[in-house]
């Protein structure tokens, strides 16, 4: 079985660019998660998806982070414009629908430079 | 405050050595625990759940304290191979399935 696949695994853009990281996660997982580590912190909870929903946003740090999950499949998560603040490792995770069986991403190390 | 905390470290300890970690959280409402292994530069990965009965894993033993909230993890005769961060890890309350992290406790085994 395929795991949870992140794209790209590492970005590094200027500030004020455009990043999209993108989340395949395993086939048939209803729930999708975004974390993310920045140097020297714990790991954040983003935000969770239900197939194509958004169950908890409540961790998205402003307005110039946009996540999307098109048909309950594939997720994207947008940075624009990006800041030196956003830099850190990106991870995306996702369970079946019953809950449990967490598998995480091997993330994207995003540079803002 | 932070939700999940963790004293950080670093442990570095011999090849068989008995090592400790211990964890507090102060969302009394969390239903789940965990201790996730993450070595450098790596995704979490999942060492084991943590009961309020005790649960062991081989060389490894995790306790729930849901009174004072603690929560511990114990190495039993350590290898090389454990040397990695550990991570305690919360779950439940009003965001179903929404993991909180703590800093995580930095393990280093040598020869």
């Amino acid at each position: 079985e395929a795991g949870v696949t992140q794209f790209p695994s590492h970005s590094v853009i200027e500030k004020g660019q455009t990043v999209t990281l993108r989340c395949d996660p395993i086939s048939g997982h209803d729930n999708l998660y975004w974390y993310r580590r920045v140097m020297g912190k714990e790991i954040k909870f983003l935000l969770h998806f239900v197939k194509e929903s958004k169950q908890d946003e409540s961790g998205m740090p402003n307005n110039r982070f946009l996540a999307e999950r098109t048909g309950g499949t594939y997720s994207t998560l947008k940075v624009q414009p990006a800041e030196l603040e956003d830099s850190g490792v990106y991870f995306c995770a996702s369970s079946p629908r019953t809950g449990g069986g967490y598998t995480f991403g091997s993330g994207t190390r995003l540079t803002v430079v | 405050r932070k939700e999940v905390e963790q004293d950080p470290g670093p442990f570095n300890v011999p090849e068989g050595a008995t090592v400790a970690f211990n964890c507090t959280y102060s969302n009394s409402a969390s239903q789940s625990f965990f201790w996730y292994r993450q070595d450098c530069r790596k995704e979490p990965k999942l060492l084991m759940s943590v009961y309020s009965s005790g649960n062991e894993d081989g060389r490894f033993t995790a306790q729930l304290n849901r009174a004072s909230q603690y929560i511990s993890l114990l190495i039993r005769d350590s290898k090389l191979s454990d040397s990695a961060t550990y991570l305690c890890v919360s779950s439940g309350g009003t965001s179903y399935g929404k993991l909180t992290f703590g800093q995580g406790t930095i393990l280093t085994v040598h020869p």
